[in-house]
């Protein structure tokens, strides 16, 4: 199956600062991005699909503005969170879809907004 | 809309017990599902899928379009099977999953 990273695998930043996530297909050609969220104890939660050279399709209820994906390259998507608050303290995971539709899942960032 | 549900959060069974992780689902359509799991400090991964009538590492999960229901079994729990399962569906045509709440399964040597 397909290598997935994500950096950082953790990240701490102040309220009111914009963090970028990478999600990064090592070894396999993603032609769909997915982002997820998932709170402590709940389950993950679709936040945004993303084909590679075409705007990000997002999910009810999630912040586009606040969201911004970039989905530049067969191996490159990033996700970056704007004017963070607390209350988007979470654990983001990316995942990958290529000419097959198993999903492979990176290993998730830990994003902490003090 | 979708919705997938697991309604045991934690379940804990001794080594060589039977194993029954529950899930069941509502969709209008035709779903496909999925069983992912998570091993400690591990990521999620791709345990097994209805279409593919498969048994993997001993666990297999039918899909009972009566009961809206696909509950992932294995006959003689192992150790290495402690980790979260979740449950997932996809819709008809679509590239994206829905999650259910997820099982942590605990098994007791």
């Amino acid at each position: 199956g397909a290598v997935v990273s994500q950096h950082p695998s953790w990240v701490i930043c102040k309220s009111g600062t914009s963090v970028k996530i990478e999600c990064r297909s090592l070894d396999f050609q993603a032609t769909t991005m997915f982002w997820y969220r998932q709170f402590p104890k709940q389950s993950l939660m679709l936040m945004a699909t993303s084909n590679e050279g075409s705007k990000a399709t997002y999910e009810q209820g999630v912040e586009k503005d606040k969201f911004l994906i970039n989905h530049a390259s067969l191996t490159l998507s990033t996700l970056t969170v704007t004017s963070a608050h607390p209350e988007d303290s979470s654990f983001y995971i990316c995942s990958v879809t290529g000419e097959t539709d198993t999903q492979y899942f990176g290993p998730g960032t830990r994003l902490t907004v003090l | 809309a979708q919705r997938v549900t697991q309604p045991e959060k934690l379940l804990s069974v001794f080594k060589g017990a039977p194993v029954e992780l529950k899930c069941n689902y509502s969709y209008s359509g035709s779903p496909e599902l999925f069983w992912y799991v998570q091993y400690s400090r591990q990521r999620l991964q791709l345990l097994l899928r209805h279409i593919s009538r498969e048994s993997i590492k001993g666990f297999t999960a039918d899909l009972n379009k009566g009961e809206t229901s696909f509950h992932l079994k294995k006959p003689f729990a192992q150790e290495e099977d402690s980790a979260m399962y979740y449950c997932a569906l996809r819709q008809t045509g679509a590239n994206n999953l829905f999650f259910g709440t997820g099982t942590r399964l605990t098994v007791i040597p």
